[in-house]
């Protein structure tokens, strides 16, 4: 089915471990984005990506790491998990980067828990 | 700084009337703005947008209101049902076409039957 899905839905780690969230879509589109929702922040944008092998930062991109090796996939590593990364993760596609005229699709969301 | 502002993080309507969600913004030059809905467990769905050069934009039960003077916007949702609960977030594209958008916190509606 065309769309957008993240794997997994839930995960729990622990503190230092690397983490790493999969996103995937199937409309080729362009633009993929990472964010994290916190209960009093709304969503914070992390990182996103033009196109394959084109990232950049977003808002709050520490301990954060991407990679776009192919246009479907954009996955987000935690490479040392922190307390704070305990959060909400959306990825996002979209066929122009604001999202302006052509909204961004969102996945359901990983619920990260840092213990 | 927060380009985004959502100052009401939740209301309660009652089913049937109308429900309002503000939103307002700092930079002029904002290009479009686009309001995004969310119910618990799932991600945000796009709802209906306006260009910065309209004032109004319609779609069956949602309405959105621009007032660029004021650099205010609201959503208006009429009547109000209880499958309207959920966060609203507002969102604001960037001038020149490469930055992503900008949301704000969110507004959680309930719809009271």
């Amino acid at each position: 089915d065309a769309g957008i899905t993240q794997s997994p839905r839930y995960k729990i780690t622990e503190t230092g471990r690397q983490v790493t969230l999969m996103c995937h879509q199937t409309w080729s589109h362009s633009y993929m984005f990472w964010y994290r929702q916190d209960l009093g922040h709304g969503l914070r944008l992390i990182y996103y990506s033009a196109a394959a092998d084109i990232t950049d930062k977003g808002e709050v991109p520490d301990g954060y790491v991407v990679s776009r090796s192919k246009t479907e996939n954009f996955p987000l590593t935690l490479e040392s998990a922190t307390r704070s990364q305990t959060s909400v993760y959306f990825c996002a596609s979209s066929e122009s980067s604001t999202g302006g005229n052509s909204p961004l699709h969102f996945g359901n969301g990983t619920r990260l828990t840092v213990t | 700084d927060q380009q985004v502002k959502q100052n009401s993080p939740s209301l309660s309507v009652q089913e049937g009337r109308i429900s309002i969600l503000n939103c307002d913004y700092t930079n002029s030059m904002f290009d479009y703005f686009l309001w995004y809905k969310k119910y618990p467990a799932e991600g945000p769905t796009f709802l209906i947008s306006i260009s910065s050069i309209k004032d109004k934009n319609e779609d069956g039960r949602f309405t959105v209101f621009l007032n660029k003077s004021a650099k205010h916007l609201s959503l208006h949702i009429v009547p109000s049902q209880p499958g309207d609960s959920a966060v609203y977030f507002c969102a604001a594209v960037p001038p020149g076409g490469n930055t992503p958008l900008v949301f704000g916190k969110g507004t959680r509606l309930s719809v009271i039957a």
